[in-house]
């Protein structure tokens, strides 16, 4: 089954505005990643946050862990039309190997 | 570097051809993933080669898919017979032992007819 599942599944939102995905998983993790898919193209890693780790930036991107409720949040700041894609929650459970579960994406559209 | 590279593109075929995938991985990563994707399934993991081994093919569907890695720049994956029901886009992804940031290709977007 799905490790992690992200929340809302499709998001509509004005150019210029902040976009806010959030995933939920289910078992003890070592890392959460977050990666971006455009429409008809390969995924493409944006930022991982280790599981001692709170928060992260990286440019527009900002990600949040909650461990104790299982669960992340991808902020994208100042969206603009080319961050249109679907994006994608990624986890690697404790004690495993370098395998890692994708949920099943959220589809943000940046409207010009 | 090139990045991954998978082949072919696209691939149009009918019901009981044999299909085979091609994946060349970045140089230097010696872990390979076959991923397939489907609107009503997601993204879900097929198999997962370490320095060319098969480590996990839980996610084979079933014999009729086998997966091969002869060297550390080469994976193929093939589907002998296919079927309607595998038709999906089919990724390739290569990282680094001890790494969890994966790199992906293109993906092969497979059609059975």
């Amino acid at each position: 089954s799905q490790q992690g599942e992200e929340d809302p599944q499709a998001l509509s939102i004005q150019e210029g505005e902040n976009a806010t995905m959030n995933c939920s998983y289910k078992t003890s993790i070592n890392n959460l990643q977050w990666y971006r898919q455009n429409s008809g193209r390969g995924l493409v890693h944006l930022i991982l946050i280790r599981s001692n780790e709170r928060e992260k930036h990286s440019g527009r991107l900002r990600v949040t862990l909650d461990t104790s409720k299982k669960s992340s949040s991808l902020l994208i700041t100042a969206s603009r039309a080319a961050d249109t894609a679907s994006y994608f929650c990624a986890t690697d459970e404790s004690g495993g190997y370098q395998k890692v579960t994708f949920g099943i994406g959220t589809k943000l559209q940046v409207i010009p | 570097d090139a990045g991954v590279i998978q082949s072919p593109r696209h691939e149009v075929t009918e019901m009981g051809q044999e299909v085979t995938l091609r994946c060349k991985p970045i140089s230097g990563h010696n872990s390979l993933f076959w991923y397939r994707q489907t609107m009503m399934r997601g993204l879900e993991l097929l198999i997962y080669f370490n320095n060319n081994v098969p480590i996990d093919d839980s996610g084979m569907p079933e014999d009729r898919f086998s997966a091969k890695m002869p060297n550390a720049s080469f994976s193929t994956l093939k589907i002998q017979p296919s079927e309607p029901r595998d038709s999906a886009v089919y990724f390739c992804a290569s990282s680094e032992t001890g790494t969890p940031e994966q790199f992906f290709g293109p993906g092969t977007r497979l059609t059975v007819l």
